[in-house]
Formats: structure tokens, C-alpha cells, sequence
């Protein structure tokens, strides 16, 4: 069945670091890929997507490009702030079935000033 | 447009006792899902509904769990006789539903649970 793979956490940077958080997927179809962001204390918040290989989801200053390839869906961002603390959820949706997610283990982010 | 809310957001009780949580979604959303989250855990999918109807169940939800959707508006989701092991956070999320590569889940702040 599909799964997806995050790097362990929690990833520790300083303030304006450079972030990269691996995802890998398995999955029998063609699916869409999508990053949430979980903040301390609320509910999960979709941060990009992609729905085709070679597609770039972006928002806030997070990028993740789609690579069917290599099966991965890795999450970037050129300098952190103290506000991107939060755990990222790696997640996919089959297009061609009832599109509910699969999602990863999610990787913790503490980023100090 | 509030977004989805979930009542209540904490929840202790014994174990053996009945619990229900009730999940908001936003107005125009015709699916609505059920996710159980444990500690260091992803959203685990447990239930979803299209419109009223009730399409697919996890296996994790087992006889002891049910949810409902009479008008196609809020959604309950049932446990009874709780045991320790239902300890955990319970997201609701909608979406349009509109069976398109767009079509994302808005998530609620979750029910955390736990059984004494």
C-alpha cells in the first residue's frame, strides 16, 4: 500500500539556517503530495502541494518540488525563523482512488534564535 | 468562515465509559474525516463521509467506535465502553470533496482524549 518516509527529528537549527526535511514515497498510482505544519497546540495547517511530477509547492518561504524520479518530496527553506518551530507532516493522496491522505510520522523543527 | 471546530477540545474519562465528539466543518464541505493522532505519530485515517454517507472505515475503527453524519452538516464520532489504548488526538477535517487533484483537507484543532 502507499507509505511515506520522513527523516527522524528533531531537526535543531539557528535562526536562519537552511532547513531540508526528507520525504519519500511509495505509492501504486500517480499521487498528490503535500506538506501540513502542526504548530504547538493546534491543528494541522496544509503548507504546499504538488500534483504532478516536476510540480514546485511553495508558501512562506518553503519549497518542496515533486520528483517522481526519486520518490521524494523534500521540504526547503532558505532561512528559518524562530516562528517555523513546529512539526511537518510529509503526506500523499491516491488522485485515482477516494483521495485520503497518507501520512508520515512528521519531523520536528526547533529552531533557537 | 471559522474553519473546522471540534467540541470538546479535551477529554478525561474512566475507562469503560462512553465518550462523543462532534466535529464543525466548514459550510460548504461536503467530506468530512475522522483522524486519530498518537505521540510522535501522523493523523491516522479512521473514518470519512460524502455528504451523509458514510464511504469507507478504517480497520482500526473497531465495533466499539461509530460516527454519524445525519444531515451532512456536523459530524459525532462515538467510543464506547473506552478503553486505555483509545488515548490520543482526535482530528476532523472537511473538504470540498469535489473528487479534483485540488481538493485538500482543512483540519480542526482535535479532541484530545484521555482514558483513565
Amino acid at each position: 500500500g502507499d507509505s511515506v518516509t520522513q527523516m527522524e527529528g528533531p531537526v535543531t537549527l539557528s535562526e536562519e539556517a537552511f532547513l531540508t526535511i526528507n520525504c519519500t514515497y511509495t505509492a501504486t498510482g500517480y499521487p498528490s503530495l503535500f506538506w501540513y505544519v502542526q504548530y504547538p497546540g493546534e491543528g494541522l495547517q496544509l503548507l504546499l502541494k504538488a500534483t504532478k511530477a516536476d510540480d514546485k509547492g511553495s508558501n512562506k518561504g518553503f519549497e518542496a518540488t515533486y520528483r517522481k524520479e526519486t520518490t521524494s518530496f523534500h521540504l526547503e527553506k532558505g532561512s528559518v525563523q524562530v516562528s517555523d518551530s513546529a512539526v511537518y507532516f510529509c503526506a500523499l493522496s491516491d488522485q485515482g482512488g477516494s483521495y485520503i491522505p497518507t501520512f508520515g510520522r512528521g519531523t520536528s523543527l526547533i529552531v533557537h534564535p | 468562515d471559522t474553519g473546522v471546530s471540534q467540541d470538546p477540545r479535551h477529554k478525561i474519562t474512566k475507562r469503560g465509559q462512553n465518550v462523543t465528539f462532534r466535529c464543525d466543518p466548514i459550510s460548504e464541505h461536503n467530506r468530512l474525516y475522522w483522524y486519530r493522532q498518537t505521540l510522535g505519530q501522523g493523523p491516522e485515517f479512521l473514518t470519512y463521509f460524502q455528504n451523509e454517507a458514510q464511504l469507507e472505515k478504517s480497520r482500526l475503527l473497531s465495533d466499539r467506535f461509530s460516527a454519524e453524519r445525519p444531515k451532512g452538516s456536523f459530524s459525532t464520532l462515538e467510543i464506547q465502553r473506552t478503553e486505555q489504548g483509545d488515548s490520543a488526538m482526535y482530528l476532523c477535517a472537511s473538504s470540498l470533496g469535489d473528487f479534483s487533484s485540488t481538493d485538500t483537507q482543512y483540519f480542526g484543532p482535535g479532541t484530545r482524549l484521555t482514558v483513565l
